[in-house]
């Protein structure tokens, strides 16, 4: 079984500073990645994924992600955020069913 | 063209109630999720359906029934509710791609007394 571990639970970040979110999964096979977002009182939606070809994966809102297999990993970054970025980000992982794994989640704050 | 939505927005129970909470979805997807979401956990999958009239087992089952009687509609159950079900719930969707992505609700959040 694969299990989603996201190092950091909060995250304060001042406006147009860089931020890095950090995820680890466990898995003995290959892996499909997410990452997904939930503004405050609403549902989650996507920012981005990985599934295959090049590790550096780019979404909406400018952030993107590294997939790095030998280390396990695919961390978020966003090289200047907004305050509309303040909210709840998720990493996921799927292998080869229609099921995720949901890391507990990092809320990110922006302050101006 | 709706995407998921959910019904209700907010309900409050006390132990021992029932309600049924419903999900719709406008996309023509096969597969449908429920999942609860709690402080320092993330979601966690209660029980999902790959397709009209079949329903099955994620992590967390215990406490809850679904159904999946028309394509477009996935309906979580609570027969007997408790406190330690108290959470928000988010009802999910998508196609039978399994790196496509997942498309969710704007979520019920239930709080058992």
């Amino acid at each position: 079984a694969q299990s989603v571990t996201q190092l950091d639970s909060q995250v304060p970040v001042f406006e147009e500073a860089p931020v890095e979110l950090r995820c680890n999964y466990s898995s003995s096979v290959s892996v499909y990645l997410f990452w997904y977002v939930q503004y405050p009182n609403q549902g989650l939606q996507l920012l981005l994924k990985y599934l295959s070809g090049s590790t550096l994966v780019k979404g909406i809102n400018g952030f993107e992600a590294e997939f790095n297999k030998s280390q396990t990993s695919f961390h978020l970054r966003k090289p200047s955020v907004h305050i509309s970025d303040t909210a709840e980000y998720f990493c996921a992982v799927s292998i080869n069913d229609y099921k995720l794994s949901f890391g507990a989640g990092t809320t990110v704050t922006v302050r101006a | 063209n709706a995407g998921v939505t959910q019904t209700p927005k907010f309900r409050v129970l006390k132990t021992g109630q029932s309600m049924t909470l419903l999900c719709a979805q406008d996309m023509n997807h096969e597969y449908m999720y429920w999942y609860r979401q709690d402080p320092g956990m993330g979601l966690r999958l209660i029980h999902y359906s790959v397709g009209e009239g079949t329903t099955a087992k994620g992590e967390v089952p215990d406490g809850y029934n679904v159904s999946r009687l028309k394509k477009q509609n996935f309906l979580l159950g609570l027969e007997s509710a408790a406190p330690s079900q108290t959470s928000v719930y988010f009802c999910a969707s998508g196609s039978t791609s399994y790196t496509d992505t997942q498309y969710f609700g704007p979520g019920t959040r239930l709080t058992v007394l």
